[in-house]
């Protein structure tokens, strides 16, 4: 059974700063990793899509890393700014289908 | 449509009444899912349609709820005999691809609160 867990559960960071949140998935047949964005009271929004067989993949500020052997992902963003402040979830396919399971997220607070 | 439309975004019910939610997903998606978030906690998943194959159920908390979805398009997710526990926001996506290949597509959610 696919588990996801993300840490930190909450971040406040002056901005500016550099972060990284964290990703770990229990079974690593997985087709693809997703991290989204939500802010409250609203839906997500898809920031990264990495394929299995891709290592990363880059937008903007952001960069997400995937290493199935290990089971974890990273998100990184670059230069924090206040309008980056929301919940940051991660979500990875149950083992053998698109059926996603998605953690609990890490709720970021960028300071001005 | 260029997003994925759900209605209506909010609903107030009254305990026992029945409520339906409708999702539109994006034009030429095939795959439609619909997740539950209460309050604090992460989504849990529903259900799952996948082009003219049967949906996987898997995840409906009990036979109170049921979805259909008419034509592989609008979907429809119908919750009999609301309860308390029932209140949440409840999400729809879609994707382009088999199981989210290309990724998901949200909706903004239907608030459901059960009085």
């Amino acid at each position: 059974k696919q588990e996801v867990t993300q840490i930190p559960a909450a971040l406040s960071v002056p901005e500016g700063e550099n972060l990284v949140l964290n990703c770990s998935f229990t079974d690593s047949a997985i087709y693809n990793l997703q991290w989204f964005r939500q802010d409250p009271g609203k839906g997500l929004t898809s920031l990264l899509l990495i394929q299995s067989s891709q290592r990363e993949q880059t937008s903007g500020r952001l960069n997400a890393s995937l290493d199935k052997s290990s089971g974890r992902s990273t998100l990184y963003i670059a230069a924090s700014q206040p309008g980056d402040s929301a919940t940051y979830l991660c979500a990875v396919p149950t083992s053998g289908t698109y059926k996603y399971i998605f953690g609990t997220g890490t709720r970021l607070k960028v300071l001005a | 449509g260029a997003g994925v439309s759900q209605s209506p975004s909010n609903k107030v019910t009254e305990k026992g009444k029945d409520v339906e939610l409708r999702c539109d997903p994006i034009s030429g998606h095939t795959a439609l899912y619909w997740y539950r978030q209460s309050l604090g906690q992460g989504l849990e998943f529903l259900i799952y349609f996948q082009g003219n194959s049967a949906p996987d159920k898997s995840g409906l908390p009990s036979d109170r709820f049921s979805a259909e979805r008419t034509g592989g398009s609008v979907s429809t997710l119908t919750i009999q005999r609301t309860q308390q526990e029932d209140s949440a926001v409840y999400l729809c996506a879609s994707s382009l691809a088999q199981g989210g290949g290309r990724g998901y597509t949200f909706g903004s959610g239907t608030r459901l609160t059960v009085v």
